[in-house]
């Protein structure tokens, strides 16, 4: 079992949806990262947290410490929101990051 | 503020030839990664550096591969000899690190794509 775990692997929906995408991990962390990355293209930090929840225009992170679950939501998808979405953790200590799978986004217009 | 460097963007290389990517993480960030992306995959890490010293290159090919961070800024990253299987993008991030912090936020580079024939 991979220490982070997302779903859905694949999501495919209509513009204008709201989408959530979710991370479980099972290791100890520091913080939890998700990372945006577009065909072809680097990679972006989204959000970075600890605790609580962040929002950043259509998008809002949150994590759930104890039950050791993160979830990304999207507001209004739009096509250009297509990507792929990656959460990963880092560890206590070495803040060693363990990536989830990611998980694949198709936006529909 | 300026970004994570990489370079170079593309290489394309036969097997049994050597490559070198170049990094230069953002002013002041201790702690840099290099990630492998095999397409259809998500990032491995290959190597960690806290400024020139390595953190952790438990998943780096010895054997091939080889990455340095002499004084703690500018990192590269080598192969030698290539293989058909280390056709990837390689990544290169960067972050603040402090103990009491935590990570960081995580700043990556757009990637070199190295393609062995």
């Amino acid at each position: 079992k991979n220490e982070v775990e997302q779903s859905p692997q694949n999501l495919t929906a209509q513009e204008g949806e709201f989408i959530t995408i979710n991370c479980s991990y099972s290791v100890g962390i520091s913080a939890l990262h998700w990372l945006q990355q577009h065909p072809g293209g680097g990679i972006v930090s989204l959000f970075m947290l600890s605790s609580g929840k962040k929002k950043h225009g259509r998008l809002i992170a949150t994590i759930n410490i104890q039950e050791k679950h993160s979830s990304l939501h999207i507001t209004a998808s739009h096509p250009r929101d297509s990507a792929v979405y990656i959460c990963a953790a880092s560890r206590f200590g070495n803040e060693k990051l363990t990536f989830g799978t990611g998980t694949r986004l198709t936006i529909i217009p | 503020e300026a970004g994570v460097a990489q370079s170079p963007r593309y290489k394309i290389i036969e097997k049994r030839q050597s490559v070198a990517f170049w990094c230069n993480p953002i002013s002041g960030h201790a702690t840099l990664y290099w990630y492998q992306q095999i397409l259809g995959q998500g990032p491995k890490l290959l190597i960690q550096f806290q400024n020139n010293g390595v953190v952790d290159d438990s998943q780096l090919p010895k054997d091939r591969f080889s990455a340095e961070r002499l004084k703690g800024v500018d990192s590269t990253l080598k192969i030698q000899p290539a293989k058909l299987e280390d056709s990837a993008v390689y990544l290169c991030a960067s972050s603040f690190w402090g103990l009491a912090a935590g990570t960081g936020e995580l700043f990556f580079g757009e990637g070199s794509r190295l393609t062995v024939l």
